[in-house]
């Protein structure tokens, strides 16, 4: 049973589209993230996300954009691709609690050409 | 500002022993990670520090030390299956929703 799934896992496209990355988990949490790890393997926060409020990371493009239809899927959006949108994307949940461990999901490989 | 230092790549021998340091300079502190993560795959999790001392779960063990913003993923025994990069990450305040921040994470190579 896959606790965090995100599709697709690699996403090449042009420079100026748009696309979305979406994600699902089954684990019952009610947090939700999204992370950006560059060629460098240097994983930054993009988003966190509950059903309470959006927490933007200051540095990450108007570009960008979560979409929630409900407490188990967060999608990204992302209009006019850029060359260096391109990295792997991963999708994280956790549950608020003692530790607030996040679970990763599989990734997804965006290479904007 | 947040920063979370690690070193970039460390090598040891399989059967041995191996520490991973991590220092941390975090605005706030509310619990430290430690994630596993072989090439192409997700980070997954491997412990939780929140207070001083040791935290033990098999072969691995952690440390933290918050006074001096310090913490070392202990791995014993070592296996060539852990070669892997080690990510150490901060979460600087409660509730979890505003994420983790990462260190750069250490490249772990393991040698027969």
């Amino acid at each position: 049973d896959t606790a965090v799934s995100q599709t697709p896992k690699y996403l090449v496209t042009q420079m100026g589209n748009d696309k979305s990355i979406k994600c699902e988990q089954n684990l019952g949490h009610d947090t939700m993230y999204w992370y950006k790890q560059d060629s460098k393997k240097f994983l930054k926060i993009m988003f966190s996300y509950n059903n309470k409020e959006l927490i933007i990371n200051e540095t990450v493009p108007n570009r960008f954009s979560p979409k929630s239809p409900d407490k188990a899927h967060l999608n990204l959006h992302i209009n006019s691709l850029e060359l260096g949108d391109s990295a792997v994307y991963f999708c994280a949940s956790s549950s608020q609690g003692k530790s607030d461990t996040q679970y990763f999901g599989p990734g997804t490989r965006l290479t904007v050409l | 500002g947040q920063n979370i230092d690690q070193p970039t790549e460390m090598t040891a021998t399989e059967g041995a022993i191996v520490q991973i340091n991590c220092t941390y300079q975090t605005s706030g502190f509310n619990g430290l990670f430690w994630y596993q993560q072989h090439a192409g795959e997700a980070p997954t999790f491997l412990s939780y520090n929140v207070l001083d001392g040791l935290e033990e779960k098999g072969r691995f063990s952690s440390f933290l030390s918050r006074s001096k913003g310090y913490s070392y993923l202990l791995l014993k025994e070592l296996q060539m299956k852990d070669s892997a990069s080690y990510l150490c990450a901060v979460r600087d305040r409660g509730g979890g929703a505003d994420g983790l921040t990462f260190g750069k994470g250490t490249h772990l190579i393991i040698q027969p």
